[in-house]
């Protein structure tokens, strides 16, 4: 059983620059969920694809933006990056329904400067 | 607007020397807590999901509690193998049947030999 993968690990940006991530889906899970975690804080719900589609979002703007592909993996877009942006960012794949575990990536450290 | 505190920030053990991790929370129609570790730069770790109030599960050294308004998580004769941050979830409904986490900030365990 493969585990969730993301790519890359690390990746500097240049503010208003876009950015892609990527999120491969532990074998089996059909829902993918995106967190950002700043240094010293607990993940912050960005949002959730199920069936290829959005399905719950947190407080971030239209500029976080996400793919769900047939296969399950997933894509984080943000685009005109700021600095406030650099973070850690998380997959967490799952089968759906919220008193499911979510098992999570490794994450990818994104610094905007 | 759902709410997830966790205290202590830091707690410091000797190896050996039980405690108890807290996590409040407020939250509209609980569908389940989630206690997670997380080493550094590192995914999260599922653990535990409880979902009603009186529910109790452990796993090792570990056991997680639920009443109405809190969890703790109980280390009981901690290693230095424990040493992470642990952090605490909530899954509420919200809108068009999805679920939204809530994470709180975390507690860093520090167990020294």
């Amino acid at each position: 059983e493969t585990g969730v993968t993301q790519s890359p690990t690390h990746l500097i940006k240049t503010r208003g620059q876009q950015v892609t991530l990527r999120c491969s889906s532990q074998s089996g899970h059909n829902t993918v969920s995106w967190y950002q975690q700043a240094l010293g804080q607990g993940p912050q719900f960005i949002f959730q694809y199920y069936r290829e589609e959005e399905n719950g979002r947190g407080n971030f703007p239209p500029r976080f933006s996400g793919l769900q592909f047939p296969n399950y993996s997933s894509e984080l877009n943000v685009n005109a990056l700021e600095l406030d942006d650099s973070a850690l960012y998380l997959c967490a794949s799952s089968l759906w329904g919220a008193d499911i575990e979510q098992y999570f990536g490794p994450g990818t450290r994104l610094t905007v400067t | 607007e759902d709410q997830v505190t966790q205290s202590p920030e830091a707690l410091r053990l000797q190896e050996g020397e039980s405690s108890s991790l807290n996590c409040s929370y407020t939250v509209s129609g609980l569908r389940g807590l989630f206690w997670y570790r997380q080493d550094p730069g590192k995914g999260p770790e599922f653990l535990f999901t409880l979902y009603s109030a009186g529910e109790e599960k452990e796993k090792e050294r570990l056991k997680a509690t639920l009443t109405k308004k809190e969890s703790f998580l109980h280390i009981t004769a901690p290693k230095p193998e424990d040493s992470a941050t642990y952090l605490c979830a909530v899954m509420s409904h919200a809108s068009g049947g999805s679920y939204i986490p809530t994470f709180g900030r975390g507690t860093s365990l520090i167990v020294h030999p």
